[in-house]
């Protein structure tokens, strides 16, 4: 079975530009998360989604942050305008609502912003 | 107080050495579960082994094994004849509140690095 797909792997963007990053969760999971890592923070939930509905976005730091599920295998996470304290490896996750809810990440984005 | 505390910044381990890593959790619900992921340095997040709050007896796969003791609220991470492709940094976490519960996001720890030597 296929993991969680993430697209692009890598981007590097300048200030100011959008910039979307891309999400397919695991067929027949119901939960989907975004996070963010960096060395200075750790690994920090962003966004989740249980049945393509935002659960809690509490973890989404300004409005520069958007993230949307338009069905159950596909999610976006945009940020405009981007911002060099925005570089950091972006993971999407997902998990089944059964068992011990054990969430599956995908690869990760790598951002740069310069 | 942090909900997830991982005190070893780093461990170094012998090949074919057993390895433990630390962790202790914080939380008043009585029902709750405990992960540990691997992330290796290309990136990707890795889940491992997950053990339940009423599970009676200690979660095994594989190589690796949770020492979970409820009491002392730690959930060490052992890994049993160490090799190099587990050289990476090793996060635990914890998910308070039972499956039937409705769900709770997870509570990550800020990881061990652990080098395994030839």
């Amino acid at each position: 079975d296929a993991g969680v797909i993430q697209s692009p792997r890598h981007e590097v963007t300048e200030m100011g530009q959008e910039v979307t990053l891309r999400c397919k969760p695991i067929s027949g999971h119901d939960y989907l998360f975004w996070y963010r890592q960096t060395m200075m923070r750790g690994l920090e939930l962003l966004i989740y989604f249980n049945n393509n509905v935002p659960i809690d976005d509490s973890g989404m730091p300004e409005d520069r942050f958007s993230a949307k599920m338009p069905n159950a295998s596909f999610s976006t996470l945009k940020i405009q305008p981007s911002e060099p304290r925005d570089s950091a490896v972006y993971f999407c996750a997902s998990s089944p609502r059964r068992g011990s809810y054990e969430q599956y990440f995908g690869p990760g984005t790598r951002l740069t912003v310069t | 107080a942090q909900k997830i505390t991982q005190t070893q910044p780093g461990m170094f381990v012998q090949e074919k050495e057993a390895v433990t890593l630390d962790c202790t959790y914080d939380t008043s619900d009585p029902s709750y579960g405990l992960f540990w992921y691997k992330q290796p340095s290309s990136g990707e997040m890795i889940f491992l082994i997950y053990q339940g709050s009423y599970d009676q007896q200690n979660a095994t796969e594989g190589r690796y094994s949770l020492n979970f003791q409820k009491a002392r609220k730690s959930a060490n991470l052992v890994i049993s004849a160490s090799q190099l492709g587990d050289s990476a940094m090793y996060f635990c976490a914890m998910r308070e509140g039972g499956s039937g519960s409705g769900y709770s996001t997870l509570t990550f720890g800020k990881g061990t690095m652990l080098l395994v030597s030839p």
